[in-house]
């Protein structure tokens, strides 16, 4: 079965650019989380949905990121204009459960990330 | 204090050794638990739940400590394929403050 899929793998562009990633979640997953990776702060949770509708956006850094889910196999986070403080590694990620119930079995399933530079 | 603190590392054993882990974290409301798994510039995996009794799996032994708010990872009979990243997640359900918090990850390192 094909995991989550994320494009693009690598993406290098210049400040003020558009920069827009893509991913596909797991079949039948009603969950789908966008973090984001850096060294210094590890894994952040910018946004996630719920049968395709933003239930928390808490985690989006400001104004210039966004992110939809037109429907259940699509999801784009995308930023403008971007900023090299932006670099990181872009995961995304599905999963079957409400991941904040208890007892929850904790998987998330990621896509292998979008690498993203900004100059 | 950060919500969840792991040891960075590196951690440094040769094959065949034993080697733990520890990670904290600060809310007591905390849930659950798991540790995950990262390769060098791949994904995060999950690699076990972390139960109230403790839990085996294979070479892998997970414990929770609640009453001094940590959790550990043992690593028995280390092999070069267990050199990864290891990620500590805490799954904060308490009221409307719900959210999985990620530790900044432990690197191991097993050498031949």
């Amino acid at each position: 079965d094909a995991g989550v899929i994320q494009s693009p793998r690598h993406e290098v562009t210049e400040m003020g650019q558009e920069v827009t990633l893509r991913c596909k979640p797991i079949s039948g997953h009603d969950y789908l989380f966008w973090y984001r990776q850096t060294m210094m702060r590890g894994l952040e949770l910018l946004i996630y949905f719920n049968n395709n509708v933003p239930i928390d956006d808490s985690g989006m850094p400001e104004d210039r990121f966004s992110a939809k889910m037109p429907n259940a196999s699509f999801s784009t986070l995308k930023i403008q204009p971007s900023e090299p403080r932006d670099s990181a590694v872009y995961f995304c990620a599905s999963s079957p459960q409400q991941p904040y119930r208890d007892h929850h079995t904790g998987e998330l399933f990621f896509g292998e990330g979008s690498r993203l530079t900004v100059l | 204090r950060k919500e969840v603190e792991q040891d960075p590392g590196p951690f440094n054993v040769p094959e065949g050794a034993t080697v733990a882990f520890n990670c904290t974290y600060s809310n007591s409301a905390s849930q659950s638990f798991f540790w995950y798994r990262q390769d060098c510039r791949k994904e995060p995996k999950l690699l076990m739940s972390v139960y109230s009794s403790g839990n085996e799996d294979g070479r892998f032994t997970a414990q929770l400590n609640r009453a001094s708010q940590y959790i550990s990872l043992l690593i028995r009979d280390s092999k070069l394929s267990d050199s990864a990243t290891y990620l500590c997640v805490v799954n904060l359900n308490a009221g409307n403050n719900r959210k999985l918090i990620w530790g900044l990850g432990t690197s191991l390192a097993v050498n031949p």
